[in-house]
């Protein structure tokens, strides 16, 4: 079964420019999460979809960033314009829901640097 | 101060030691408490998975909760090099609420 695939892995832009993050969840997982991880810090959540809906989207800079899961099952996530301190790897995860242990599976990220 | 604290390392042990890596945390509220694994340039995996306190056991690895103490650990028995990765401590109050992750501890076991 193949996991969660992320694309780009890796993007480089210089600031001020637009750039977007694409995510395909596992298979039949109805909950998909964006986050966002520092360097030596853990991943810190952006924003959760079940299904088409936003649930939670209060960490979600929403000035600059925004996201979409129009069917339900892949997702985009868009900066614009991009900022320095944008540099980070963007996580995203699938999920079941309902589930009580709420198992996460991580795709591998994108890399964002930005000059 | 941070909701969930732990250690960022860098550990590095012997083959075949044991592994203790812990976090602490603030909010009382917390029910659920998971351990990760992240290898370089790979996104977290879930190793272990505990509700409230008390011992959960899986293999080389062994998760505990101390609620009272807002304490909870991740234990690696018979450590082997390919244990080397960042462990993330996670928690989360109800499940519907977010996880919280811990900063992450790097681990590496040397052969």
């Amino acid at each position: 079964e193949a996991g969660v695939v992320q694309s780009p892995r890796y993007k480089i832009i210089e600031k001020k420019q637009p750039v977007a993050f694409w995510c395909n969840p596992i298979s039949g997982h109805n909950t998909l999460y964006w986050y966002l991880q520092n360097l030596g810090q853990g991943p810190e959540l952006l924003i959760r979809y079940e299904n088409e809906e936003a649930v939670d989207d209060s960490q979600l800079p929403k000035d600059r960033f925004s996201a979409e899961r129009l069917k339900g099952v892949d997702s985009t996530l868009k900066i614009q314009p991009a900022e320095l301190g944008d540099s980070a790897v963007y996580l995203c995860a699938s999920s079941f829901t309902p589930d009580r242990e709420e198992t996460q599976y991580f795709g591998p990220g994108t890399r964002l640097l930005v000059l | 101060q941070k909701e969930v604290e732990q250690d960022p390392g860098p550990l590095s042990v012997p083959e075949g030691a044991i592994v203790s890596l812990n976090c602490t945390y603030s909010n009382s509220a917390f029910q659920y408490f998971m351990w990760y694994r992240q290898y370089s340039r790979k996104g977290p995996e879930l190793l272990m998975y505990t509700y409230s306190s008390g011992n959960k056991e899986d293999g080389r690895f062994t998760a505990q909760v101390d609620k009272s103490s807002k304490y909870i650990s991740l234990f690696i028995r018979d450590s082997q090099p390919s244990d080397s990765a960042t462990y993330l401590c996670a928690m989360r109050n109800s499940s519907a609420s977010k996880i919280i992750f811990g900063s992450g501890t790097r681990l590496s076991i040397r052969p």
